[in-house]
């Protein structure tokens, strides 16, 4: 089945710096990659998507990029924000499904510092 | 305008004893799944369910039990808990329209103590 690994498990960064997470994946039939944050006690809630057929997709401070030869995407997120400290979790869903389910990675703790 | 709605929030267990964690949604989703959330390992599927009626184990399935009795709800049952399933448990539903993705109920803490 599926497996989506991610890295790092911890990242820190310095407000305004940028953060790059990177997440791969073994099902070469994958289709669509989602990305979530978790705030602490919260829910995940979807912040970005992509599907196979394009190679980038941004949205005002965020974007992910597929790389579907190496198997693999990442979220970048620039001008970081203290609000942006939280979870994030990569996910795949295997093609094989006829659902969306999802796979998840292990996550990252995101923490911007003042 | 609830979207996905989880009972209880908080529970704890003795070994051995079984519970029903309940989900219902109001956002017409067909599939729904139930995932457990545990430190540094990520979302887990525990079950899933593609439609009404039917259902499917996912990558954590073993001491678990689903039911999709309709539409709307979709619980999950821990039949004799063990402290292994110390966990948080997430419901979700699949949207159908902008944004894809799921959206997730507000989580379920349980303790097997």
């Amino acid at each position: 089945g599926e497996n989506v690994e991610q890295h790092p498990s911890t990242l820190s960064v310095q407000e305004g710096d940028s953060a790059v997470i990177k997440c791969t994946y073994s099902d070469s039939a994958s289709n669509y990659f989602p990305w979530y944050k978790q705030e602490l006690g919260k829910r995940p809630q979807l912040i970005i998507d992509i599907r196979s057929n394009v190679g980038e997709k941004k949205d005002q401070r965020i974007a992910v990029t597929l790389n579907k030869t190496a198997k693999h995407f990442s979220l970048h997120i620039t001008e970081t924000q203290p609000e942006d400290s939280a979870v994030y979790f990569c996910a795949a869903s295997p093609l094989s499904s006829n659902t969306g389910k999802l796979i998840f990675g292990q996550g990252t703790t995101l923490q911007v510092k003042p | 305008n609830a979207g996905v709605t989880q009972t209880p929030k908080f529970q704890v267990l003795k070994t051995g004893q079984s519970m029903t964690l309940q989900c219902a949604q109001d956002m017409n989703h067909n599939s729904m799944y139930w995932y457990r959330q545990d430190p540094g390992m990520g979302l887990r599927l525990i079950y899933y369910s593609a439609s009404e009626g039917t259902t499917d184990k996912g990558e954590v399935p073993n001491g678990y039990n689903v039911s999709r009795l309709n539409k709307r709800e979709f619980s999950l049952r821990l039949e004799s808990a063990a402290p292994s399933q110390t966990s948080v448990y997430f419901c979700a539903g699949e949207n159908l329209a902008p944004p894809y993705g799921y959206t997730f109920g507000s989580g379920t803490r349980l303790t097997v103590v």
